[in-house]
């Protein structure tokens, strides 16, 4: 079983639509990040937590340190929201890095 | 802030050839990565310099590749010879601090090289 688990693989939304990815980790962990990947294969970091919630814009992560699962949200779906949205968590040693879920967004 | 940068961008070569990779991080950033990342996965992390130091490199495989960071800013990643399995995007990153300081370890990547071994 993967130390990061992220759920769908792959999404396909209608512009507009609230989006929800999800990541269940099995380590300890000081921080989670999520991070955006766009075609081009540059990364962009979008939230640092290591507790409770942060919002960016339309972009909403929460994390609950106990259940081990963090989610993130987007309101509003636009197509420019299409990536890979990865899920990487800092260990006390190593940061470990989900798969990725594919997101879609049709207008 | 200019940010990371890495080159080549692009890389092809045949299989059991050399090739480095050079990445040059955010200004005043102490902690450098190197992630290999092949399609379809997530980044897979192979070394971490802490300045010059080396912190973690328990997933770099040492018979082929290799990586330094002598003056503690930049950093060459080699492989040598490389395989087929090799073919992936290799990210650089950095960060403030390292894992110990977490105000300060959110990480900034380049653009990636994306190497094809044929």
């Amino acid at each position: 079983k993967n130390e990061v688990e992220q759920s769908p693989q792959n999404l396909t939304a209608q512009e507009g639509e609230f989006i929800t990815i999800n990541c269940s980790y099995s380590v300890g962990i000081s921080a989670l990040h999520w991070l955006q990947q766009h075609p081009g294969g540059g990364i962009v970091s979008l939230f640092m937590l290591s507790s409770g919630k942060k919002k960016h814009g339309r972009l909403i992560a929460t994390i609950n340190i106990q259940e081990k699962h963090s989610s993130l949200h987007i309101t509003a779906s636009h197509p420019r929201d299409s990536a890979v949205y990865i899920c990487a968590v800092r260990g006390w040693v190593k940061i470990i890095f989900g798969k990725g879920t594919r997101l879609h967004i049709l207008p | 802030e200019a940010g990371v940068a890495q080159s080549p961008r692009y890389k092809i070569i045949e299989k059991r050839q050399s090739v480095a990779f050079w990445c040059n991080p955010i200004s005043g950033h102490a902690t450098l990565y190197w992630y290999q990342q092949i399609l379809g996965q997530g980044p897979k992390l192979l070394i971490q310099f802490q300045n010059n130091g080396v912190v973690d490199d328990s997933q770099l495989p040492k018979d082929r590749f290799s990586a330094e960071r002598l003056k503690g800013v930049d950093s060459t990643l080699k492989i040598q010879p490389a395989k087929l399995e090799d073919s992936a995007v290799y990210l650089c990153a950095s960060s403030l601090g390292g894992l110990a300081d977490s105000s300060y370890n959110e990480q900034f990547f380049g653009p990636g090289t994306r190497l094809t071994v044929l």
